[in-house]
């Protein structure tokens, strides 16, 4: 079964960095794109970009852009989300999650992993 | 920047049917997706591409996306249906909703 496995809770400082990562199994991991989306506690899902895990191509929410980077490692199924210069407004759960839709005028999220909290206080 | 806009609460007697909007400019050009997502929970996909269902999810989920305007209707809503709903689309970047408070009581 297909299953996306995120590595734990985080406490970050401001001005720091966090990476977050996603193991997938159960499927091919090149065969679809990867998108990451976070929700503040309370608040509803934002979406930060997404990666092509065949071809390492991404593309990046406006909003994040020059603070996210997104990549993988083949070898292990594993893809990756870094967030830089983490302020305390960054502090949520992110996810990462698979597109099923193999398109780029339209996404459909059909697995999403269990979510990681990064927390970013002084 | 484009918006989807669903209203922040609704509240159905078990049985009944429950219909969540989502609403922007040309919607029904687009493809809408919907998820839901309980408490404490990763959320979880009940309609993509307007109207399909995924499996393993009832056939009392069903959807439609016509003129500015996507629903979700949820019929015979049980009490396992209360959650938070997202519609979700495409516009040079994924969009969400804003999220629909589902109270079955």
């Amino acid at each position: 079964q297909v299953q996306l496995v995120q590595s734990g809770a985080e406490v970050k400082k401001p001005g720091a960095s966090v990476k977050v990562s996603c193991k997938a199994s159960g499927y091919t991991f090149t065969s679809f794109d990867i998108n990451w989306v976070r929700q503040a506690s309370g608040q509803g899902l934002e979406w930060m970009g997404w990666m092509n895990a065949y071809s390492g191509d991404t593309g990046y929410e406006q909003k994040f852009q020059g603070r996210v980077t997104m990549t993988r490692n083949t070898s292990i199924g594993t893809a990756y989300m870094e967030l830089s210069s983490l302020r305390s407004e960054d502090t949520a759960v992110y996810y990462c999650v698979r597109d099923l839709s193999y398109s780029s005028s339209w996404k459909v999220f059909d697995y999403w992993g269990q979510g990681t909290l990064v927390t970013v206080s002084s | 920047s484009y918006e989807l806009t669903q209203p922040p609460s609704l509240s159905v007697s078990p049985g009944q049917t429950a219909s969540i909007s989502c609403s922007a400019e040309k919607l029904g050009h687009k493809y809408v997706c919907w998820y839901q997502q309980k408490s404490g929970q990763s959320p979880v996909l009940v309609i993509y591409q307007d109207s399909k269902r995924p499996s393993g999810i009832p056939e009392r989920f069903s959807g439609s996306n016509s003129g500015n305007t996507a629903t979700l209707t949820i019929s015979g809503t049980q009490a396992m249906d209360e959650a938070d709903y997202y519609c979700q689309a495409w516009d040079s970047g994924t969009v969400f909703g804003g999220g629909t408070k589902l109270t079955v009581l």
